[in-house]
């Protein structure tokens, strides 16, 4: 069964950072795209970024582009988002989430983990 | 710029159909998509994926009484025979060249 962990998640000071992470099982980690995917209280859904299988390529939202990374561990089957310069806009339960099709870049997302929230504030 | 657009909510009787429209600005139309729902206080959940060749890819275990469909730059999700844990919020998705792009979603009331 294909599965996805999140954690990290937790209450933040603007400006501080946080690093997210997410634990997947079930299926050949490194032959898929992952992305990391939000959602601001009572707000539909945002992505965030998104990396190749192999983690050649990543790709940002313009509104955390600087400002998060994204990284992938494929010995550890392990997903991340290192989060800097975190906001009061960037609060929301992030979601990590499984490409459908295998060597993409960025595809429909076919599995999402139960999500971590992010508290930005003072 | 990839666009998707999508109504704000949508209702439906218990036991009767719905289509969902989710539509692609202009220049777009080529795209395929993928519907995900979001039942309250839930994460969201894959539903089915339309290639524009014609091919449907479901997720596991949805129910035959969701299926997809297009048309031009409109990609439909029609859920029949609607039961009480299919109001949910439903979001279309779709992606291209280092980005992806969901649709505002639709919130679907069973009555």
């Amino acid at each position: 069964e294909v599965q996805l962990l999140e954690s990290g998640g937790g209450l933040v000071q603007p400006g501080g950072s946080l690093r997210l992470s997410c634990a997947a099982s079930g299926f050949s980690f490194s032959n898929y795209c992952m992305s990391w995917v939000r959602q601001a209280p009572g707000k539909g859904l945002e992505w965030v970024s998104g990396i190749s299988g192999s983690a050649v390529n990543t790709y940002y939202a313009d509104s955390v582009k600087g400002r998060f990374t994204i990284s992938r561990d494929n010995s550890k089957n392990s997903l991340y988002l290192q989060m800097n310069s975190l906001r009061a806009a960037d609060t929301a339960v992030y979601y990590c989430a499984k490409c459908g099709v295998v060597g993409k870049d960025l595809d429909a997302l076919h599995t999402w983990g139960q999500g971590t929230m992010v508290t930005v504030s003072s | 710029q990839l666009v998707l657009t999508q109504s704000p909510s949508a209702s439906a009787s218990l036991g009767a159909s719905v289509k969902l429209t989710c539509t692609l600005n202009s220049g777009h139309s080529n795209y395929a998509i993928a519907w995900h729902q979001q039942q309250p206080e839930k994460g969201p959940r894959y539903l089915i994926k339309l290639n524009t060749d014609g091919s449907h890819i479901k997720g596991d275990g949805v129910p035959d009484r969701f299926s997809g469909s297009i048309s031009g730059a409109e990609r439909y999700l029609t859920i029949s025979s609607l039961q009480s844990e299919d109001e949910a919020d439903y979001y279309c998705q779709t992606w291209g060249t280092g980005i992806v792009v969901f649709g505002g979603g639709t919130k679907l009331t069973v009555l």
